[in-house]
């Protein structure tokens, strides 16, 4: 099956400590996202990628770091500068980087932090 | 990116047809006009996305007025299963700055039985 994978769903970590947040997808996609949801709130985009060895900062970036070192992954490090760390967080990929139409993306199952 | 503003929640019955609409006021030229839908603890889902008049697939209809303003999201005959929340999101796609979606808080949709 061709998708959007997060591990783990559910992760628990002590404040200071960093945590990497896994993503992968199958898809063949150029582009891949990094969100946040907070409880009844919208997604904010935290960093994205166009292509592998590139990404660009969301809005919301200060106390994350990325990397695309292959197409296929897209990790997203929560160090423990970020203030507020507990959330919801979700992975997308799209297509066709750069086309018209505003291409639709595909969303992994998400990842629940919460920092102790 | 243009801003949406769309209501924050609405309740219906199975089986009624549920209208969704979402103001987009300083939508540009070049914007479309997306749907998400998201379940609790889910990722969203892509649903629909015109440009203009109408567009219908398998599972929604928008319907988009001549000036572009407005948009409204059609779900016919609801069922319980379309509880979630539903996304308004305008935008383009720009080679540099990237696809990047602006999710506001949604629409939360309740169907009652």
């Amino acid at each position: 099956d061709g998708g959007i994978t997060q591990s783990p769903k559910y992760l628990f970590r002590k404040e200071g400590q960093n945590v990497t947040l896994s993503c992968e997808q199958n898809l063949n996609h150029d582009a891949m996202y990094w969100y946040r949801q907070d409880p009844g709130q919208g997604l904010r985009l935290i960093y994205y990628s166009q292509i592998v060895n590139d990404f660009q900062k969301g809005d919301i970036a200060e106390g994350y770091s990325v990397s695309r070192e292959k197409k296929e992954s897209f990790p997203l490090t929560v160090t423990s500068a970020q203030k507020n760390p507990t959330a919801f967080y979700l992975c997308a990929s799209s297509a066709e980087w750069g086309t018209g139409g505003g291409n639709e993306q595909f969303f992994g199952p998400g990842t629940r932090l919460t920092v102790l | 990116l243009a801003k949406t503003t769309q209501p924050i929640s609405m309740d219906s019955y199975e089986g009624q047809e549920v209208n969704i609409t979402c103001s987009h006021n300083n939508i540009a030229t070049n914007d479309y006009i997306t749907w998400y839908q998201q379940f609790p603890s889910q990722g969203p889902r892509f649903i629909i996305q015109g440009y203009k008049t109408k567009v219908t697939n398998e599972v929604a209809s928008l319907f988009i007025p001549a000036d572009r303003k407005s948009s409204t999201l059609s779900l016919p005959r609801v069922s319980l299963s379309d509880t979630a929340v539903y996304y308004c999101l305008v935008g383009q796609v720009i080679k540099a700055a990237g696809n990047k979606l602006t999710f506001g808080g949604g629409t939360r949709v309740l169907v009652k039985p």
